[in-house]
């Protein structure tokens, strides 16, 4: 399948750090999605991203959908104690297929 | 907000016996989707379906697996003889069209013992 390389793979910031992370892979994707995941939890959706050089905000996170296709990132400003978890970047490509291909995700720990 | 829901959270079997994982889609949603993950790894598509019928799989989706929309409601999972390397939490996802966001629920846990 697809392989989606997220980096960093885990993060300990403060709070109050911005944080940024991104994905990347060698095959062009139609959306980009940013999930975060609590510990026995589903995924929880971010940011949607459809379109080649978007940039989209939700709050404190800002996410851009990469020129080539190939990549994206999110960003979070001013990171709060609540931020921890994994955050996965997850894709639809350009195949056409419908599954989702998700990154190995990245693990931020926020210290208060 | 509307959300996906799954039941059961937690499910615990011996190997080779029947499990059925369920979950209700998004009401005015189209597609859905199981997906699992494995303890400590990255979530895995396993199969999509529309109208009535699987129209995407991946390998993972073997003779095992077998997916279900018995009412209007609900969407079933099931695996047929489980082993042990079937033990990971299974997601079920919906979306309203197409290569749209995909909205996921809280997962059912699955131990095979």
């Amino acid at each position: 399948g697809q392989q989606l390389n997220q980096s960093p793979q885990s993060m300990f910031i403060q709070e109050g750090e911005d944080v940024s992370m991104n994905c990347t892979s060698s095959s062009i994707f139609n959306t980009w999605l940013w999930y975060k995941q609590d510990p026995g939890e589903g995924p929880v959706l971010l940011i949607a991203l459809y379109k080649a050089g978007e940039l989209t905000s939700n709050g404190r996170l800002t996410a851009q959908f990469g020129i080539t296709r190939k990549d994206s990132f999110l960003n979070i400003s001013a990171s709060i104690p609540s931020d921890v978890g994994i955050y996965f970047c997850a894709g639809l490509t350009a195949t056409g297929a419908n599954n989702l291909f998700f990154g190995t995700g990245t693990r931020l720990t926020v210290i208060p | 907000e509307p959300e996906v829901t799954q039941t059961p959270s937690h499910q615990v079997t011996q190997m080779g016996q029947e499990v059925i994982l369920r979950c209700v889609p998004i009401s005015n949603h189209l597609y859905f989707y199981w997906y699992r993950q494995i303890l400590g790894q990255k979530v895995e598509f396993l199969v999509s379906f529309y109208n009535n019928e699987i129209s995407e799989k991946s390998e993972i989706f073997d003779d095992q697996f077998s997916v279900e929309r018995p009412d209007g409601s609900n969407f079933t999972l099931k695996i047929r003889s489980t082993k042990l390397e079937d033990s990971a939490m299974y997601f079920c996802a919906s979306s309203r069209d197409y290569q749209e966001t995909q909205y996921f629920g809280p997962g059912t846990r699955l131990l095979v013992l």
